[in-house]
């Protein structure tokens, strides 16, 4: 079964830098995935589609602080240059045999 | 640009039905799949609903099949979502989403900003 999973929270300071994790079930870790944010009383944004080789697409006007990585099954997106509008909740995403997965969220605070 | 709006929420009895639409701008409609996303009130997000680009194949996830058909119409750039036999835990904003394949792989890149459901008597 095809499932994504993410730490629920996550917390760091204003002008430093954070790594979040997303990882992929087991037999899944060639997968791509997208990463997309969302701000607090808004609607989701794309961030970036990121490959299973670490290579990665962001979306249109997406700052050049947000980067992807890859290593097995599991992948990252880190902020780097943390602003206070960078807090709010981030969410993996992958596709499946005609499905769509998403990760539970992880809720960045920037301290 | 790409833009993309809903339309049609609203609060509904339990059992009842509901369509909403999402009209498509800024893109070749016709050349995407096309997914709705829902997120109840304080939860995480959840896939609802896809359909190819002609409209020829839909899947839905199980907590809805049955109940909510996805449709679209080419023509008029504009996405569907008919639902009925509504319950108290469909209550959520309704997004849809542009999907965009590369590399053997559909992933959403382009959001609306959603529609408001409450199904309560």
């Amino acid at each position: 079964q095809l499932v994504l999973t993410q730490s629920p929270s996550a917390s760091a300071s204003l002008g430093a830098s954070v790594k979040l994790t997303c990882t992929l079930s087991s037999g899944h870790s060639s997968y791509a995935i997208a990463w997309h944010q969302q701000q607090p009383e808004k609607g989701p944004r794309f961030l970036m589609r990121l490959n299973s080789d670490g290579s990665h697409t962001k979306g249109d006007g997406i700052p050049d602080r947000f980067s992807g990585s890859s290593s097995g099954s599991e992948r990252y997106l880190t902020i780097s240059s943390l602003q206070s509008e960078d807090e709010g909740d981030y969410y993996c995403q992958t596709w499946g045999t005609a499905i769509r997965v998403f990760g539970g969220g992880t809720k960045l605070t920037v301290l | 640009q790409v833009h993309l709006v809903e339309s049609g929420g609203g609060l509904v009895k339990p059992g009842g039905s509901l369509r909403l639409s999402c009209a498509a701008s800024g893109f070749t409609f016709h050349d995407y799949y096309m997914t709705w996303v829902r997120q109840a009130p304080g939860k995480g997000l959840e896939w609802v609903s896809y359909i190819t680009s002609a409209g020829t194949f839909t899947n839905d996830a199980d907590s809805v099949k049955g109940r909510f058909t996805i449709s679209r119409d080419n023509a008029r750039n504009s996405l569907y979502l008919q639902m009925s036999s509504l319950r108290a835990e469909d209550t959520a904003v309704y997004y849809c989403a542009r999907e965009s394949f590369s590399r053997g792989t559909y992933l959403l890149d382009y959001w609306g900003q959603g529609t408001l459901v409450t199904v309560s008597s």
